[in-house]
């Protein structure tokens, strides 16, 4: 059975470009949270949809937004890219009546140069 | 606000040995507790986690062991081997509110098991 895929593996984006990046959960998951993790430390918590409704959301600015699609894929998008947004983008999922037990997937590899 | 402490940042423990890592939290409110293996490369994968129910958890060469009144839990790996070398991550989470789906991760460790 095949996890929790992301697209694209690595990404590279100039400051104040925007970028978009996707996840499709594993299947017959109908949750996705988001979460960046800076080089040497844990994944920092972005944001949780659930049947394609934001049901939580980490301290990020405004310029990060997702959403989540009827087939209970998601995407990630970030505006105004800063140099401090390189980071690798976890996407995970989660059956729905166990929000906190998630899987992961492999991440995004963003650069911003 | 850093509500999750882990440590030590890295371990080098021989083949055959013990591995021990251990986290504090803050939040009485979190009721859900996971380990996560990191390998390079690759995204983190749930490895065993526990409820302040009970005190301690196994799974095979793994365990978890939970004190509710000092606030900590600790992740023991038994006879270490080399592939278990990767960066172990503890996580805390609460059900419910605004803090839905929300895992509140340590900082990490890195573990290293030589041969």
């Amino acid at each position: 059975d095949a996890g929790v895929t992301q697209s694209p593996t690595h990404l590279i984006k100039t400051r104040g470009q925007h970028v978009t990046l996707r996840c499709s959960p594993i299947s017959g998951h109908k949750s996705v949270s988001w979460y960046q993790q800076v080089l040497g430390q844990g994944p920092q918590f972005i944001f949780q949809y659930y049947e394609k409704e934001e049901r939580g959301r980490g301290n990020f600015p405004d310029r990060f937004s997702a959403r989540q699609f009827p087939n209970y894929s998601s995407e990630l998008n970030v505006n105004a890219l800063l140099l401090g947004d390189s980071a690798l983008y976890l996407c995970a999922s989660s059956f729905e009546g166990t929000p906190n037990i998630q899987y992961f997937g492999a991440g995004t590899r963003l650069s911003v140069l | 606000q850093q509500q999750v402490k882990q440590s030590p940042q890295s371990l080098i423990v021989q083949k055959g040995g013990i591995s021990i890592i251990n986290c504090a939290y803050e939040n009485t409110a979190f009721d859900y507790f996971p380990w996560y293996q990191q390998f390079p490369g690759k995204g983190p994968a749930l490895l065993i986690a526990i409820r302040p129910d009970v005190s301690e958890k196994k799974e095979g060469r793994f365990t978890i062991s939970f004190n509710k009144s000092a606030k900590q839990f600790s992740l023991h790996i038994m006879d270490s081997q080399p592939g278990d070398s990767a960066t172990y991550f503890c996580a805390a989470s609460k059900s419910g509110g605004t803090s839905y789906g929300k895992l509140t991760f340590g900082q990490g460790t890195i573990l290293t098991v030589h041969p």
